[in-house]
């Protein structure tokens, strides 16, 4: 059965204390994995799309990798702007009409 | 620019009312659609989504229906709603089969009581 789990559920940073989120997935075959940030009460905000092993993308203090497995958002030096759930998806290679499989979520909290 | 309109922002709802969600993309033409739902703590589950006018395939049999009547237009309606149907929904949109992501609208959050 395709799955995707997102750990920790939760995570709780100071202010300039990097981390990094996982996405592991299991699934028959990846088309492409997306990494969305979502504030409370909001819709989801696409940041990355990476495609095959060994691919990064950055974007200010996030960065994503992916291996064949799992995928890594890490944080570096986050502030309390990057407080907010942080959600994987995945779109399977046999899909043709964009439907994704989504990670519960890991819910980060940077405090001054 | 591509942008996409949900309404209502906030909902409440009798057990055994109606429903009407409505989602509109601007700027694009023969978007794909989608309408998800999240629950509290828990990842986004695929509800329905449509690749054309008309074309509308659901993932979950459930008291939900949706409907495409234009083709920038997404409408997710229930005859009776039930308890189980509290959540956030979320509309979204992407071009090619959803090979670049998707774009979110800002979400309904439906309380039935």
């Amino acid at each position: 059965e395709d799955q995707v789990t997102q750990s920790p559920e939760a995570l709780r940073l100071q202010e300039g204390e990097s981390s990094s989120l996982n996405c592991s997935y299991t699934v028959s075959g990846l088309r492409g994995l997306f990494w969305y940030r979502q504030d409370p009460g909001k819709g989801p905000e696409f940041l990355f799309t990476l495609y095959s092993a060994g691919e990064e993308k950055e974007k200010e203090r996030l960065k994503a990798t992916l291996t064949k497995k799992e995928s890594f958002l890490h944080i570096t030096a986050p502030k309390p702007e990057d407080s907010a759930t942080y959600l994987c998806a995945v779109q399977l290679l046999t899909d043709s009409w964009g439907k994704f499989q989504f990670g519960a979520g890991t819910q980060v909290v940077v405090t001054p | 620019s591509q942008t996409i309109h949900q309404w209502p922002a906030t909902l409440v709802q009798p057990v055994g009312s109606p429903l009407s969600l409505e989602c509109t993309v601007e700027g694009t033409s023969n978007p794909n659609l989608y309408w998800y739902r999240q629950a509290a703590g828990r990842g986004l589950q695929l509800l329905f989504y449509s690749v054309g006018i008309g074309q509308i395939s659901s993932e979950v049999p459930q008291n939900l229906s949706a409907s495409r009547p234009q083709d920038r237009q997404f409408i997710l309606s229930s005859k009776k709603l039930l308890l189980s149907d509290s959540g956030f929904y979320l509309c979204a949109w992407s071009p090619l089969e959803g090979h670049y992501g998707y774009t979110f609208g800002s979400g309904t959050r439906l309380t039935v009581v």
